[in-house]
């Protein structure tokens, strides 16, 4: 069975600060995903990383896929209130996403 | 216009009693799931319909039964509802292989009492 384990679980920091959310898996995905989730709503995509090394930027939010394409980042610049939410990672293969536990991140302002 | 839409958003029944969620996407995507997302907020597949077609059927119990009427509706009916059923489910769909991302429901709160 793949497993994503992903890291912190939860992260409590002041607006303005940086921040690493990690995705790390012992198996090879055809892709990375990312979504955001917020309370009482589904998972919203934020971004997919399909080539090892690729890195990708959504203004202050930078994804990294590993070369081996089984681990990933999520880094976040002068983190604002409006980031707050849950964090998901999930690797596609065998037609299906297989999700991480999810990163809960809070900004205070 | 809402990309995938899922009915009810909440759901409070009674053990034993059968109840069914209904998705419908207007993506065009060829590919729908439904997931469970348990109290700990981790998702989990529970089966997946390409074009009408079962694909995927994950290890869940059969009082769950999927239908697809067609690839832009994939319904989910539970039979004897039990007390460790209650979750959120949502409803799915992407392109074939879902390697591009998938776009979710909203969800449905089911509490089973």
């Amino acid at each position: 069975t793949q497993l994503l384990e992903q890291s912190p679980q939860f992260l409590s920091i002041q607006e303005g600060e940086n921040l690493t959310v990690y995705c790390n898996s012992s198996s090879v995905f055809s892709s990375l995903q990312w979504y955001r989730q917020e309370p009482g709503e589904g998972p919203v995509l934020l971004v997919t990383v399909v080539t090892g090394g690729e890195v990708k930027k959504l203004k202050r939010l930078t994804f990294q896929f590993g070369d081996a394409r089984k681990d990933s980042s999520l880094h976040i610049t002068a983190a604002q209130p409006g980031d707050t939410g849950l964090y998901l990672c999930a690797g596609a293969e065998g037609g299906k996403l297989i999700f991480g536990q999810g990163t809960e991140l809070s900004v205070k302002p | 216009d809402t990309a995938v839409s899922q009915t009810p958003k909440y759901l409070v029944t009674q053990m034993g009693n059968d109840k069914s969620i209904k998705c419908e996407q207007n993506l065009g995507h060829d590919t729908m799931y439904w997931y469970k997302q348990d109290s700990k907020k981790f998702l989990k597949i529970m089966f997946s319909y390409n074009n009408k077609e079962l694909i995927i059927n994950e290890t869940v119990p059969n009082r769950f039964s999927p239908k697809s009427p067609d690839k832009a509706h994939l319904n989910l009916h539970i039979n004897s509802l039990e007390l460790g059923d209650s979750a959120v489910y949502f409803c799915a769909s992407s392109t074939t292989g879902g390697n591009y991302g998938y776009t979710f429901g909203s969800g449905t709160r089911l509490t089973v009492v």
